[in-house]
């Protein structure tokens, strides 16, 4: 049972520029979760993903925004990157037919470095 | 608003001490809490999660957590650390039955000295 994978694993970025990260939710599980973890910090929740829409949003600027597939996949767009964006970068699948608490199930994440 | 203070940004104990990572949770409604950790270059694993049910939660690896709501915490303990248990220690809470997004803490480093 393959569980939450992320792609790429590390990525290195210019300011300004835009970037795409993608992530698979474990098998069975319907719904996706990203989360950015700044260096010696927690995860902090960006959005949430369920039935191809946002369900939910952290206090992230418009500049983030993602997208989810009909296969349940999904991906995280940041633009004009600034530096403050270098982080590891998680998702996290779950089930929401399952009921609460809806046990989250993490990635190895996505090493971003922007200069 | 739900948040999670956790007590000490780094912790150190000995191999086969008694391993207390502190944590206290504020919510507005009865919370679902976790612990996760994470090891280096890796994402996170749950160690395990209250939700409502005993007060004493067991998980994986020999920790366990009590619920206390009359102090909002949920300390994580091990009897007897193992040097494989050095790695960072994340608390996290949701709000129940509202929604499923996570609030993590800080998290706490715990290093296993020989």
């Amino acid at each position: 049972d393959a569980g939450v994978t992320q792609s790429p694993t590390h990525l290195i970025k210019t300011r300004g520029q835009q970037v795409t990260l993608r992530c698979s939710p474990k098998s069975g599980h319907d719904t996706v979760s990203w989360y950015q973890q700044a260096l010696g910090q927690g995860p902090q929740f960006i959005f949430q993903y369920y039935e191809e829409e946002e369900r939910q949003r952290g206090n992230f600027p418009d500049r983030f925004s993602g997208h989810q597939f009909p296969n349940y996949s999904s991906e995280l767009n940041v633009n004009a990157l600034l530096l403050g964006d270098s982080a590891l970068y998680l998702c996290a699948s779950s089930h929401k037919a399952g009921g609460p608490p809806y046990e989250q199930y993490f990635g190895p994440g996505t090493r971003l470095t922007v200069t | 608003a739900q948040s999670v203070t956790q007590l000490g940004s780094h912790v150190s104990v000995s191999e086969g001490a008694l391993v207390l990572l502190r944590c206290n949770y504020s919510s507005s409604v009865p919370p679902y809490l976790f612990w996760y950790v994470q090891y280096p270059n890796q994402g996170l694993q749950l160690l395990l999660k209250y939700t409502s049910a005993a007060t004493l939660v067991k998980g994986i690896n020999g920790f366990e957590a009590e619920f206390k709501k009359s102090e909002t915490s949920f300390h994580l303990t091990k009897p007897s650390a193992h040097m494989r248990d050095a790695a960072e220690y994340f608390c996290a809470v949701s709000e129940m039955n509202r929604d499923d997004k996570i609030i993590f803490g800080k998290g706490t480093r715990l290093h296993i000295l020989p």
